[in-house]
């Protein structure tokens, strides 16, 4: 149980084009999910977080504008890379937890990440 | 300033041996601390996690400890294998916020 896809697992677009990347909760509802950036040898660090039917809630420095997050479910929710930039090229992977009835969960489920490469 | 330090050297043991990784933390007061495994260009994949009034926990192979007097917790993987070889990955979870706030990692390399 507890299994998180992404969608795609790799893309490559030009620059200045927006991506949309998919992450879902297979077998079971995310309250919340949470979105990560991880560059090479680095640690994940987190971008925002969405909560099912609300705006996400944005890391200081993450610009909301360029990534647009939608979590219109409680089984999906979307990143946009919108007009990307070599810049932008990484590892983002998401991760997905639900709420039981005493109280949250408390472990994260990922998802396998996927790799963006802005020419 | 907020911290958290892991090994970023290579672990390197021989099958067999006890690997301890180490993960510390300065200016945080976390109520749980999470260790995750990662492979290469993989997502996470959780371990185990330890509460701030708890001294130890195991799984298997696996202890966890956690001193919040030190701000450490030691991860160690018992009889190792090389199928251990991976990154380990330690997060601290402030409880209230839900969000998790990652060291970079420490690579472990089990030789055969």
């Amino acid at each position: 149980g507890a299994v998180v896809s992404q969608h795609p697992s790799w893309v490559i677009c030009k620059s200045g084009t927006s991506v949309k990347i998919e992450c879902r909760s297979l077998d079971f509802q995310a309250t919340t999910m949470f979105w990560y950036r991880q560059f090479p040898k680095q640690s994940l660090m987190l971008m925002a977080t969405s909560n099912e039917g609300s705006k996400a809630t944005y890391e200081q420095g993450v610009e909301k504008d360029k990534f647009l997050i939608n979590h219109a479910s409680l089984t999906l929710s979307t990143l946009t890379v919108t007009s990307a930039h070599p810049e932008d090229s990484s590892f983002y992977i998401c991760s997905a937890q639900t709420e039981w009835s005493q109280g949250r969960a408390e472990t994260q489920y990922f998802g396998p990440g996927t790799r963006l490469l802005v020419l | 300033s907020q911290k958290i330090e892991q090994n970023s050297e290579a672990l390197n043991i021989q099958e067999g041996k006890t690997a301890t990784l180490t993960c510390n933390y300065t200016n945080y007061s976390p109520a749980y601390l999470q260790w995750y495994r990662q492979d290469p260009g993989r997502g996470p994949v959780f371990l185990l996690l330890i509460r701030e009034n708890e001294k130890e926990k195991r799984k298997e192979r696996l202890k966890v400890t956690f001193d919040t007097t030190l701000k450490q917790s030691l991860f160690h993987i018992t009889a190792s294998q090389p199928a251990d070889s991976a990154t380990y990955l330690c997060a601290l979870d402030m409880g209230s916020s839900y969000k998790l706030i990652f060291g970079s990692g420490t690579r472990l390399l089990v030789r055969p």
